[in-house]
């Protein structure tokens, strides 16, 4: 069964700062990947996906993860951060194939806080 | 354009009570649907899934129960509720393989 894992749970960083959060995921076969965030009282919103070709994925908002496929990671990162990126932010995988029925598994989520 | 609803947006249940809780899709035919749980500090847990009308996948035993009666209509029903039911529940359905999600509003129960 997939697992995801996402190590830090509780992130702070003052504002400009860089900010990488990690996550590793437990699959023998294909995936895609997934970063989504959730802004406070709001939905959760797709920050980016990786589904194949090359491993550095640019997303919404200036973020951007690298998948490596030998440890088995999908990293969030941002050059520098602003107080409006406080949020919860989650790592999602799914099975890739021809039996997919698109579940998506979650990590446990990471709340980031940007202090001004 | 596809679109999800999920109603209610706040409900408050006393222990014991039954649940239902329900989600629709629009703009798309035959989905899949999916039904989590996000609880403090937990991230978000997949409850059940459906590839199709009647076709329902439990992935946590639990107290709650999922049906699909209509091919874009996703329910979540519990006979008795439990303190611990309490919870944000989230619907969302993608497209078969598995590419894209979309997640509804979310209901906030709090189990009384």
């Amino acid at each position: 069964a997939q697992s995801v894992s996402q190590h830090n749970h509780h992130v702070i960083l003052s504002e400009a700062a860089s900010l990488e959060l990690g996550c590793n995921y437990s699959y023998g076969g294909t995936v895609n990947l997934f970063w989504y965030v959730q802004y406070p009282g709001q939905h959760l919103q797709l920050l980016l996906k990786y589904f194949s070709g090359d491993p550095l994925v640019k997303g919404i908002k200036g973020f951007e993860a690298e998948f490596i496929k030998s440890k088995f990671s999908f990293n969030l990162r941002k050059p520098s951060v602003q107080w409006s990126d406080t949020a919860e932010y989650f790592c999602a995988v799914n099975a890739r194939g021809s039996s997919n029925t698109g579940k998506l598994i979650f990590g446990q989520g990471t709340t980031l806080q940007v202090k001004p | 354009s596809q679109t999800i609803h999920q109603w209610p947006a706040t409900l408050v249940q006393p222990v014991g009570s039954p649940l239902s809780l329900e989600c629709t899709v629009e703009g798309t035919s035959n989905p899949n649907l999916y039904w989590y749980r996000q609880a403090a500090g937990r991230g978000l847990q997949l409850l059940f899934y459906s590839v199709g009308i009647g076709q329902i996948s439990s992935e946590v035993p639990q107290n709650l129960s999922a049906s699909r009666p209509q091919d874009r209509q996703f329910i979540l029903s519990s006979k008795k509720l439990l303190l611990s039911d309490s919870g944000f529940y989230l619907c969302a359905w993608s497209s078969t393989g598995g590419y894209g999600y979309t997640f509804g509003s979310g209901t906030r129960l709090t189990v009384v």
